[in-house]
């Protein structure tokens, strides 16, 4: 079966950094892909993992265990404009992502 | 802003009628996906297309359907709606049917009364 899970709801405050948890079980892996989704608007592309280890990328930083099928967003200096939902997505192959239910995220002054 | 444009926005159908989304992919991309997002849940994968071909899909009935053009871009039909497709439908482009970060569209807001 498919299986991702991320915990519904976190809150942080502005200035802190938060770490977004994600494990997986699926039948295929070629890669992780998080994506954030602000209210009523498209999904973003952040970030992509398909080995081991650490991707930084500005203030977010992805990172992967494929043994522990295991990855984590790390947000830093957050900002109002970070409260948004994330998304955890597996690409299967062929590109067909398979996605959890998200993580919304509230940033508090 | 992704360069992936779908119309329309927002549509409102009663049970049992059809609907046809549909979706321009950026420039330069030459594969499309669907996508079903209920509310509070993540997108599910409804299928993909690559080169006019349909390249894979989700758990949905026969009764999503879908078509690509020669320009790339894509619809996607839906038949004998039920109340449970009320859903936002997203499409996402991207260059090749490999793992390449796909670029959604902001989606089309399907009710079904």
């Amino acid at each position: 079966g498919q299986n991702i899970d991320q915990p519904t709801e976190m809150t942080a405050t502005e200035g802190a950094i938060v770490q977004i948890n994600c494990t997986y079980q699926t039948s295929g892996f070629n890669g992780l892909f998080w994506y954030q989704q602000h209210a009523g608007e498209a999904p973003t592309f952040l970030s992509y993992n398909v080995l081991d280890g650490l991707e930084e990328k500005g203030r977010f930083s992805s990172f992967l265990s494929r043994s522990k099928g295991y990855s984590y967003l790390l947000l830093k200096e957050l900002q109002m404009k970070d409260s948004a939902s994330y998304l955890c997505a597996v690409s299967g192959g062929y590109n067909k992502l398979i996605f959890g239910a998200g993580t919304r995220l509230a940033v508090h002054p | 802003e992704t360069g992936v444009t779908q119309s329309p926005t927002h549509l409102i159908k009663t049970r049992g009628q059809q609907v046809t989304l549909r979706c321009s992919s950026q420039s330069g991309h030459n594969t499309v996906s669907w996508y079903q997002q209920a509310l509070g849940q993540g997108p599910q994968f409804i299928f993909q297309y690559y080169r006019e071909e349909e390249n894979g899909r989700g758990n949905f009935p026969p009764r999503f359907s879908g078509l690509q053009f020669p320009n790339y871009s894509s619809e996607l039909n839906v038949n004998a709606l039920e109340l449970d497709d009320s859903a936002l439908y997203l499409c996402a482009s991207s260059w090749g049917p490999g793992d390449q970060p796909q670029h959604f569209g902001d989606g089309t807001r399907l009710s079904i009364l």
